[in-house]
Parts: structure tokens; C-alpha cells; sequence
């Protein structure tokens, strides 16, 4: 069965410095993978994604994500954090048309 | 252009009764989904309308859950003899094109939820 697993469920990170927020997945064929954020009361806003082609991908946010087959992982990367990055972020991969998501990992910025 | 919208934005109702959210795709989104999310299963796939073609309705946790999607728009999410555990932020969510070879056919607009409050 398919699964998307994101082994950190919070992250506290200085404002300036970088972030990397963790996904691995479990998945038969290539996967689709994405990267959601959603901030305190509002829906999800897709960050990026992944279909095929080049393995590195450049979303919206100054954010990007790698995908390592051999690894079965897709990592989400920011190299300078904003206070505005404050918020949950999701993993998730298309199952026959249906998203399935990892439990989020929330991330808090300090000054 | 618009997002995908939902009503009520909070709904609070008393356990056993029924309630309806509605949700709003964006315009010419063939794609329809619904998700919950609650503090102890997190994001949840409930049901996918895609076209004309017969729900995915696999991920619906119990019979007292159905969706219909009037005139491949507009979709209502029924909750009948509510109970305390259905408490969560139901999600909706559309995708637009029909051709899985096209680039945007996975991407889903997710509106702001409804949140669901049963006491």
C-alpha cells in the first residue's frame, strides 16, 4: 500500500536560516509528489511538484524539493526562512487520482 | 480567476442532526474531491467526482456520508445522525484538465474548508 511518512512533526527554525522538511514515501510505480502549505486557518496552497524529468524542482516561495528515487524520499528545501513561513506543511502523493498526505510537519520561525 | 469556494465557513450542530456543506469548484474544473482533516487522522481522502464518471466514493468512513455534484459543478457533502467523532475541517478540493498526460491534472485547488463542529 502506498503511504507517505514525514518523521518530523515540528520544526523550530531561526529566521534566516535554512529549513528542510523531510518526506519519504511508499510507492509501486513513479510517484506524483507534492508539497502543500497550509497557514493558520486557511486552506492548502500547493508549493511544488513532481511528474517526471528533472528531480530537482523549484516551486513558488523561494522553495524547492528533491527527489531521490533510491531513497524514496522528496525533501523540501528553503535556504533563508521567513517569519511568513510559519505554518504546516504537507507531503503528499497522487494515488490513482486521490492525494494521500503525511501527517505534517508544523514549522515555527523565531526572530 | 475565482478559487474553489465552500459554505458555511463553521457549521456547529448538535449531535444526530444532519448537515450539508457545499463547495464551489473553480470554473470548467472537471475534477472534484473532498478531504477531512482532524487533529487525530489527519488529511483523509473522502470521495473524487471526476466528469460524468461514477464517484470514488472508497474513502468515505460510513453510510451516513454521500456527496452528489449537481450538473458536473456545484457538490454537497451530506452528514446524516452527525456524531461527536465527525468534528473536522472538510476540505474540498477541484483539478481541471481530463487528459492524465496533461501536466495539470494532478494539481489540486484546495478552497479554505468548512470547519465542523458537533456537540
Amino acid at each position: 500500500a502506498q503511504s507517505v511518512t514525514q518523521p518530523d512533526i515540528h520544526i523550530t527554525v531561526s529566521e534566516g536560516a535554512s529549513l528542510e522538511l523531510r518526506c519519504n514515501y511508499s510507492y509501486g510505480a513513479t510517484p506524483y509528489l507534492f508539497w502543500y502549505v497550509q497557514s493558520p486557518g486557511q486552506g492548502l496552497q500547493l508549493l511544488l511538484k513532481y511528474f517526471s524529468g528533472d528531480t530537482l524542482v523549484q516551486g513558488i516561495k523561494g522553495f524547492e524539493a528533491e527527489f531521490k528515487r533510491s531513497q524514496s524520499s522528496f525533501n523540501l528545501r528553503k535556504p533563508s526562512v521567513h517569519w511568513s513561513d510559519a505554518a504546516e506543511y504537507f507531503c503528499a502523493v497522487d494515488s490513482w487520482g486521490k492525494l494521500q498526505f503525511g501527517a505534517g510537519t508544523q514549522v515555527v520561525v523565531t526572530p | 480567476g475565482a478559487g474553489v469556494s465552500q459554505s458555511p465557513s463553521n457549521k456547529v450542530t448538535e449531535k444526530g442532526k444532519d448537515v450539508e456543506l457545499r463547495c464551489d469548484p473553480i470554473s470548467g474544473h472537471t475534477a472534484l474531491y473532498w478531504y477531512r482533516q482532524s487533529l487525530g487522522q489527519g488529511l483523509e481522502f473522502l470521495i473524487y467526482f471526476q466528469g460524468n464518471s461514477a464517484p470514488d466514493k472508497s474513502g468515505l468512513p460510513s453510510d451516513r456520508f454521500s456527496a452528489e455534484r449537481t450538473g458536473g459543478s456545484v457538490s454537497t457533502l451530506t452528514i446524516q445522525r452527525t456524531q461527536q467523532e465527525d468534528s473536522a475541517v472538510y476540505l474540498c478540493a477541484s483539478s481541471s484538465p481530463t487528459d492524465p498526460g496533461l501536466a495539470g491534472f494532478y494539481e489540486q485547488y484546495f478552497g479554505p474548508g468548512t470547519r465542523l463542529t458537533v456537540t
